[in-house]
């Protein structure tokens, strides 16, 4: 298995232009959600989704937008970035079956730069 | 609403000596708690996490935790630490959803 895996690793983007960061579980989770980091703030949950068809809001959703058509794909969208999303982005995923125990398993993140 | 409180924002410990990172949650019932570490450029791996039982969890890396809920603390510790274990350390709560809250982390630097 992949695991959670993220493309791309890095990206820098002007002020305005919009991307989609991606996100693909090949371990059949049903949960996966998007979390940004940045220094001193630990990691805040900006989006989830606890099935196909079926999104959330988190903490900090202002200025993305999420779907999920399929269980194996949650795409994070940036409409018109701007600075004060420079970030890095992690996905996670983890079964919905046995409850809140259940471990999210992290990708290796998206190092995101606004100028 | 869930919360976590890890005070030490930095601990530097020497190779060979013993370690415990704290970590304070607010949330009204029995909590889930985990400890991930994560890596410089790397993800967060999970190295342990309480949701019953024994309240004293052991984890990879020879870490293990104890979950008191008189103090609302879930703080890490290692008898021993090794110079690979320099990383961040985050605490996080799961209250009745799927939703983490983590920590702000605490940085450890080992010095050999």
């Amino acid at each position: 298995n992949a695991g959670v895996t993220q493309t791309p690793k890095f990206q820098v983007l002007k002020t305005g232009q919009s991307m989609t960061l991606q996100c693909a579980q090949d371990m059949n989770h049903e949960y996966m959600s998007w979390y940004r980091q940045d220094p001193g703030m630990g990691l805040r949950l900006i989006h989830y989704s606890v099935g196909a068809g079926i999104t959330d809001q988190g903490e900090v959703p202002n200025g993305y937008n999420v779907s999920r058509s399929t269980t194996e794909d949650f795409p994070l969208r940036l409409l018109s970035a701007a600075p004060s999303q420079t970030s890095v982005y992690f996905c996670a995923s983890s079964y919905k079956r046995g409850g809140p125990g259940n471990e999210q398993f992290f990708g290796p993140g998206t190092r995101l730069t606004v100028l | 609403a869930q919360s976590v409180t890890q005070p030490d924002i930095h601990i530097t410990v020497s190779e060979g000596a013993s370690l415990e990172l704290r970590c304070n949650y607010s949330y009204g019932a029995t909590p889930y708690l985990f400890w991930y570490v994560q890596s410089p450029g790397q993800g967060l791996q999970l190295l342990l996490k309480y949701f019953s039982g024994d309240t004293l969890v052991q984890g990879i890396k020879g870490f293990e935790a104890e979950f008191k809920r008189s103090q609302s603390s879930f703080n890490l510790r290692k008898p021993s630490v090794h110079w690979s274990d320099a990383a961040e350390y985050f605490c996080a709560v799961k209250g009745g959803g799927n939703k983490l809250t983590f920590g702000t982390g605490t940085q450890l630097k080992v010095e050999l």
